[in-house]
């Protein structure tokens, strides 16, 4: 069955450091998204991505945030300098038409910043 | 704006109990709404959505929602509750035209045997 992957599973990073987190959809999908779960909190929406750019993004999403699709199958979310808060969990979702359908969600990658 | 509000952060039944997880949403427009399970260290899992039509939604693993327009609620269900089942549970909206989804806090189901 397919499904979204996501690595790593966990990396810990200096505050300032850049980060990024790598995902790949499955392979027919045409909609990425980012989605982020501070522990304790809840998850929460950070950018959507159809066509090569971004087609939503929260306001949590600011310019220290960047996703790119560098290929056919790779879906990257970089951080350029990271802050301790944002250390969370951060899952990669994709779907087939966008809309009302199903969002397959990866893993997470447990982000920590020191 | 769109928001979800899940009542209960933990809940624990014993082993052969109803589950029943509460979920209110606010929204303006019609929405679509959904619950997602999350087992330990793996990803969100789609359990069943309401679109449109039926109100009364079946999902994997013996479990169903009933969208409740009049009590903005969908409540998620299953009669009798197998140890396999602990695990935390999502319900989400999406609204209008959009992408995203707007999740609630979350509720940890714990079952006892």
């Amino acid at each position: 069955e397919p499904e979204v992957t996501q690595t790593p599973s966990h990396q810990v990073t200096q505050m300032g450091q850049e980060v990024i987190l790598r995902c790949v959809p499955i392979s027919n999908h045409l909609y990425f998204y980012w989605y982020r779960q501070i522990l304790g909190q809840k998850v929460e929406f950070l950018v959507s991505f159809y066509n090569n750019e971004i087609s939503e993004k929260s306001e949590i999403f600011d310019d220290q945030f960047s996703v790119e699709r560098p290929d056919g199958s790779n879906f990257t979310l970089k951080i350029r300098s990271t802050k301790l808060e944002d250390s969370a969990m951060y899952f990669c979702a994709s779907s087939s038409q966008g809309g009302m359908n199903e969002q397959f969600f990866g893993p997470g990658t447990r982000l920590t910043v020191l | 704006a769109q928001s979800v509000t899940q009542l209960g952060s933990h809940v624990s039944v014993s082993e052969g109990a109803l589950v029943l997880l509460r979920c209110n949403y606010s929204s303006s427009v019609p929405p679509y709404l959904f619950w997602y399970v999350q087992y330990p260290n793996q990803g969100l899992q789609l359990l069943l959505k309401y679109t449109t039509g039926a109100t009364l939604v079946k999902g994997i693993n013996g479990f169903e929602a009933e969208f409740k327009k009049s009590e903005t609620s969908f409540h998620l269900t299953k009669p009798s509750a197998h140890m396999s089942d602990a695990a935390e549970y999502f319900c989400a909206v999406i609204t209008g035209g959009y992408n995203k989804l707007i999740f609630g806090a979350g509720t940890r189901l714990a079952v006892h045997p």
